[in-house]
């Protein structure tokens, strides 16, 4: 099982960039690497996934080594509406895969102040 | 496109007291989740159907929670009889495919037992 670590919290202002930092040491070949976004009183919310590289999309962008062992979201500008708990799992993608079971985590929540 | 949908919102029972969760995924996704979150955790997962068969129990207090998704769309999460320790929310959430799926959550029943 594939868990993960990253920081507790975070702070930052208005217009910085983000950028949040996961280990997960304990990899498989087959994993990917996912981020959700949490809001109190919601349910989690897709950010971003990838395998190795750099993945971007419309909100964030995600940075994996070569060796796979990390990973860290970036998040361009973030405002007040940023403020959440944010999730690194990883997970095999496959249809009714049980490889690798996706572990939340505590995640880490983001504060954005004025 | 129709998002997860969970009812009720919101319950509160008395320990040893029973109660049921709904849940309806987005349409044509095969794979369901029942999630657990206890307030300043991440969601922990408690079972995974994939069409109407169990994938992944492994987690799930059997000797109280029971779930079902007869005919592979809508599911019920019943617990029977509650603890204190069973408030939390609980969160439904369904993909097209595996855990690394994208997963797409509902709003979550918050549940009180007092």
């Amino acid at each position: 099982l594939a868990k993960t670590t990253q920081p507790i919290s975070m702070d930052s202002y208005e217009g910085q960039e983000v950028n949040i930092t996961c280990s997960h040491n304990n990899i498989a070949t087959n994993d990917y690497i996912t981020w959700y976004q949490q809001f109190p009183s919601q349910g989690p919310r897709f950010i971003i996934q990838g395998y190795k590289t750099k993945v971007t999309n419309e909100v964030a962008s995600l940075f994996i080594p070569a060796d796979r062992k990390s990973s860290t979201l970036s998040l361009p500008r973030v405002s007040l509406s940023d403020t959440a708990v944010y999730y690194c799992l990883v997970g095999a993608v496959g249809r009714g895969s049980t490889l690798g079971r996706l572990y939340f985590g505590r995640g880490t929540q983001l504060t954005v102040w004025p | 496109e129709a998002g997860v949908a969970q009812s009720p919102r919101y319950k509160i029972i008395e320990k040893r007291q029973s109660v049921a969760f709904w849940c309806n995924p987005i349409s044509g996704h095969a794979t369901l989740y029942w999630y657990q979150q206890i307030l300043g955790q991440g969601p922990k997962l408690l079972i995974q159907f994939q069409n109407n068969g169990v994938v992944d129990d492994s987690q799930l207090p059997k000797d109280r929670f029971s779930a079902e998704r007869l005919k592979g769309v809508d599911s019920t999460l019943k617990i029977q009889p509650a603890k204190l320790e069973d408030s939390a929310v609980y969160l439904c959430a369904s993909s097209l495919g595996g855990q690394a799926y994208e997963q797409y959550f509902g709003p979550g029943t918050r549940l009180t037992v007092t």
